[in-house]
């Protein structure tokens, strides 16, 4: 156990539709970070978050937006969804992301888009 | 631009046999790279860094700049080595950059 809990695990949804992911870093971690991993992208980096506020952004759709909140958790919201947004979702956190130090995954949250 | 190349999509060896993982990696400056292993159904995990210089279950990695690489090494590949392993690439930021990742097969 990584100390990073992710839920829901599991999710179905319809195209069009809108969902939020959470994510709860370990204890201590300040920084969480948001991937995606599909099957023809790979892992991908969506955005970080450092105590609060937007640290960094990757390839994230205008269509996703995340945010962390005062207790450090994050959210991950995907809106207008498509067949391809059909992925599994990871969050990491870290101490401080500039020591390199770990990032410790969750279990992730397997989104499937009908 | 920033860029981990993994190359091979699968690797499938046999138990005993030697394995190698290759990783390439595209970056100006002096970049921190890993290796994450992700077992089956399970979560992604550290499996080894550059800068500690370790090996881990038996896997070890050598940052090579004038190559660019970080080749994943194992002398004699056990069943439970059967996993994806990615390489990653950390700019200094905290996000990392991902390989597209291998399959390790280790077959009996």
């Amino acid at each position: 156990d990584s100390g990073v809990t992710q839920t829901p695990k599991h999710l179905i949804t319809a195209t069009g539709q809108r969902v939020t992911l959470r994510c709860s870093p370990r204890s201590g971690d300040l920084s969480v970070y948001w991937y995606q991993q599909s099957l023809d992208q790979g892992l991908q980096f969506l955005i970080q978050y450092y105590n609060g506020e937007e640290r960094a952004k990757g390839n994230i759709l205008e269509r996703f937006s995340a945010q962390q909140f005062p207790d450090l958790h994050s959210e991950l919201n995907l809106s207008s969804l498509e067949l391809g947004d059909s992925a599994l979702y990871f969050c990491a956190s870290s101490v401080d992301p500039h020591s390199n130090t770990e990032a410790f995954f969750g279990q992730g949250t397997r989104l499937t888009v009908v | 631009a920033q860029r981990v190349t993994q190359p091979e999509k699968l690797l499938s060896v046999f138990k005993g046999a030697p394995v190698e993982l290759k990783c390439n990696y595209s970056y100006s400056g002096s970049p921190e790279l890993f290796w994450y292993v992700q077992y089956s159904r399970q979560r992604l995990q550290l499996l080894l860094r550059h800068i500690s210089r370790e090996s881990i279950k038996g896997f070890t990695a050598d940052l090579n700049k004038g190559e660019t690489s970080f080749h994943l090494k194992k002398p004699f590949a056990q069943e439970e080595d059967s996993a994806m392993y990615y390489c990653a690439l950390d700019s200094n930021t905290g996000k990392l950059i991902f390989g597209q990742g291998t399959t390790l097969q280790v077959k009996p």
